[in-house]
């Protein structure tokens, strides 16, 4: 089972910012926190991760909890082609390896 | 600089056919991975590898069979199709940073029928 909790879905004005909210009450102190969006039929896209600090790249801001239980992904002005599914993801526990498990995500509806 | 390379794109495979998804990655990453989703679902981890000659099960590894003999390759074998395997295939890659996959880059999918 994946070890994120996120809404099944949101909607978000174009132009304005969405904040992707992800629970992750369980995860472990060297675990990071991944995500990846999912744009109709095609195959993810990795967006952004980080462990305890907060994140940024050209797609979006990554803000994590002090506690790490929980983070926030930001897209500061939402477009229509970022209507997608976002999935969080945390690395299932274990040394040396990539098992990485997609949840349910959230499908982001951007509406003009 | 190709990325990953998923073949074929489209599969119809009789019940109890046997076959091999071909995945190829030319970006030196040692992290493969094998998703399968099912129409409306999120993706399930099937198998994966952290380098070559390594590999593991993930969440659904039954009825399919891999092997990592180089860096590139990742191929998945169905033994014997069932209804049930129709599903989109995706593999995916990745390096490694501090034991950790950098980030994952996807396949394009292949998309299996199986009647």
């Amino acid at each position: 089972d994946a070890k994120t909790t996120q809404p099944p879905s949101m909607d978000c004005a174009e132009g304005r910012a969405a904040n992707l909210p992800c629970n992750h009450s369980t995860i472990s102190g060297n675990e990071y926190v991944y995500w990846y969006r999912q744009i109709h039929s095609q195959g993810p896209q990795y967006i952004i991760h980080g462990l305890k600090n907060n994140e940024t790249n050209e797609m979006a801001s990554l803000i994590i909890t002090e506690d790490r239980k929980s983070s926030t992904l930001i897209l500061p002005h939402a477009t229509l082609r970022d209507t997608a599914v976002y999935y969080c993801i945390v690395r299932v526990e274990g040394d040396n390896n990539n098992d990485m498990r997609f949840g349910a995500g959230t499908r982001l509806t951007v509406k003009p | 600089n190709a990325g990953v390379t998923q073949t074929p794109k489209f599969q119809v495979l009789k019940t109890g056919q046997s076959m091999t998804l071909q995945c190829a990655q030319d970006m030196n990453h040692e992290y493969m991975s094998w998703y399968r989703q099912d129409p409306g679902m999120g993706l399930r981890l099937i198998h994966y590898s952290v380098g070559a000659g390594i590999t593991d099960q993930g969440e659904v590894p039954n009825g399919y069979n891999v092997s990592r003999s180089t860096t590139e390759d990742f191929p998945l074998r169905l033994l014997s199709a069932a209804p049930s395997q129709t599903s989109v295939y995706f593999c995916a890659s990745s390096y490694s940073m501090f034991g950790q996959p950098y980030g994952y880059t996807f396949g394009s999918g292949t998309r299996l029928t199986v009647v």
